[in-house]
């Protein structure tokens, strides 16, 4: 069954520094998404993307935070400038059908961000 | 501004016990309500999911009931079993865009007692 991947499974980095986080959605999905999960909190939607471009984002995003899809496959989260608050689970998840028609989200197994 | 609201926060039941957990939603132009479990650790797995134009939906042990009226939506399951603990989210899919962003609740961690 496909699967949205993620890399990597864990990454510890110091405050202020530049992370990229890294997700392969299932091939045929059309709508990419990154969600992050503040340990023992719900999980926050952060942003949206479809057709090459943001489709929506949350007041979480902020400047810090940027999304790229570099190529046919990959698609990033990057954070420019770690802060202690971004410690977390970001969570990419991919979905074939969006807007009007909604269809399932596949999330995948997560990146979990310690920020030191 | 967009909120799913869930209760309880924690829920104990015993082996073979029904559970029930509830969710409100503020946007009425909400359509997909889904339920998501997830384990320790783990990625948010959909369970099952219900669309705005049916008011029930059932998959073996589990089902779904949604009230439009009241923005109700809750999650039932039957005869649990200890496998079936773990958090359970609501979430709700709100209208407009060209994406189906999900606005999650808060989740309910299920103890199935056996």
């Amino acid at each position: 069954e496909p699967e949205v991947t993620q890399t990597p499974s864990h990454q510890v980095t110091q405050m202020g520094q530049e992370v990229i986080l890294r997700c392969v959605p299932i091939s045929n999905h059309l709508y990419f998404y990154w969600y992050r999960q503040i340990l023992g909190q719900k999980v926050e939607f952060l942003v949206s993307f479809y057709n090459n471009e943001i489709s929506e984002k949350s007041e979480i995003f902020d400047d810090q935070f940027s999304v790229e899809r570099p190529d046919g496959s990959n698609f990033t989260l990057k954070i420019r400038s770690t802060k202690l608050e971004d410690s977390a689970m970001y969570f990419c998840a991919s979905s074939l059908l969006g807007g009007g028609n909604t269809g399932e989200l596949f999330f995948g197994e997560g990146s979990r961000l310690t920020v030191l | 501004g967009e909120n799913v609201e869930q209760h309880p926060s924690t829920l104990s039941v015993q082996e073979g016990d029904s559970a029930v957990i509830k969710c409100t939603y503020s946007d009425s132009a909400s359509n997909y309500f889904p339920w998501y479990k997830q384990e320790l650790g783990k990625r948010p797995q959909l369970i099952i999911d219900i669309r705005s134009n049916v008011g029930e939906k059932k998959d073996q042990r589990i089902a779904v009931t949604l009230n439009k009226t009241a923005k109700h939506f809750s999650l039932h399951i039957t005869e649990t079993q200890p496998e079936d603990s773990a958090v359970y989210f609501c979430a709700a899919s709100i209208g407009g865009g060209a994406t189906n962003k999900l606005i999650f609740g808060t989740g309910t961690l299920l103890a199935v007692q056996p």
